[in-house]
């Protein structure tokens, strides 16, 4: 079945040091990928995304992701992290692209230390 | 300003009653979704529709139902069937898909149900 899986539930990082969440899908084709945050009590919002093309996908406030077809993976980075980026992220995998179904892995907490 | 709203934000219901959750877009987006989230189990998918009068079940429908008489709207009820209803549940919608293109998912804030 297809599954993900985000190995780490929290991480903790200093303001200013780099960041990088892990991703990893189970699924025989590549999939549609996508990163979202969300912070407390809120919905979802979208960082990123990758269908096809260029492995190496840029989002928004600073975030990007690389698709990595011979490790199932898909890792979120960012080069250097905010106060504000202190949120749960989410990596979901779309692999019935004609229904637009989401499965999403379990959520990595990430934590800002000043 | 175009989004996914959701009403209530905070709910509460005794044990043995149904709730209905709201969720209204106005995006004009085709599809619909209902999630649940459990801390540290991510979003489960309960139910969604691709199109007026249409929808299907997701991983965890049993306890739940659901109705698209428009397509703004998606209205959830939780039953009293549902063992473990406390959590936190969020509506989202996309455009149409069309074969080999997949559009991303809008999300609203969410509701989040206690059972009392």
């Amino acid at each position: 079945a297809q599954s993900v899986t985000q190995p780490d539930i929290h991480i903790t990082v200093s303001e200013g040091a780099s960041l990088e969440l892990r991703c990893n899908y189970s699924y025989g084709a590549t999939p549609y990928l996508f990163w979202y945050v969300q912070s407390p009590g809120q919905g979802l919002q979208l960082l990123l995304k990758y269908f096809s093309g260029d492995t190496l996908v840029q989002g928004i406030k600073g975030f990007e992701a690389e698709f990595k077809r011979s490790q199932s993976s898909f890792n979120l980075r960012k080069p250097s992290v905010h106060w504000s980026d202190a949120a749960e992220y989410f990596c979901a995998v779309a692999p019935y692209f004609n229904t637009g179904k989401l499965i999403f892995g379990q959520g990595t907490t990430l934590q800002v230390k000043p | 300003d175009g989004g996914i709203t959701q009403s209530p934000k905070y709910l509460f219901r005794k044990e043995g009653q149904n709730v209905t959750l709201s969720c209204e877009q106005n995006l004009n987006h085709d599809a619909m979704y209902w999630y649940r989230q459990d801390p540290g189990q991510g979003l489960r998918l309960i139910y969604y529709s691709q199109i007026v009068n249409d929808f299907q079940k997701g991983d965890i429908a049993e306890g739940y139902s659901v109705s698209r008489e428009k397509k703004e709207s998606f209205p959830l009820t939780v039953t009293s069937a549902q063992k473990n209803p406390t959590a936190f549940y969020l509506c989202a919608s996309s455009s149409q898909t069309l074969p080999g293109e997949l559009n991303e998912q809008f999300f609203g804030p969410g509701t989040r149900l206690t059972v009392l």
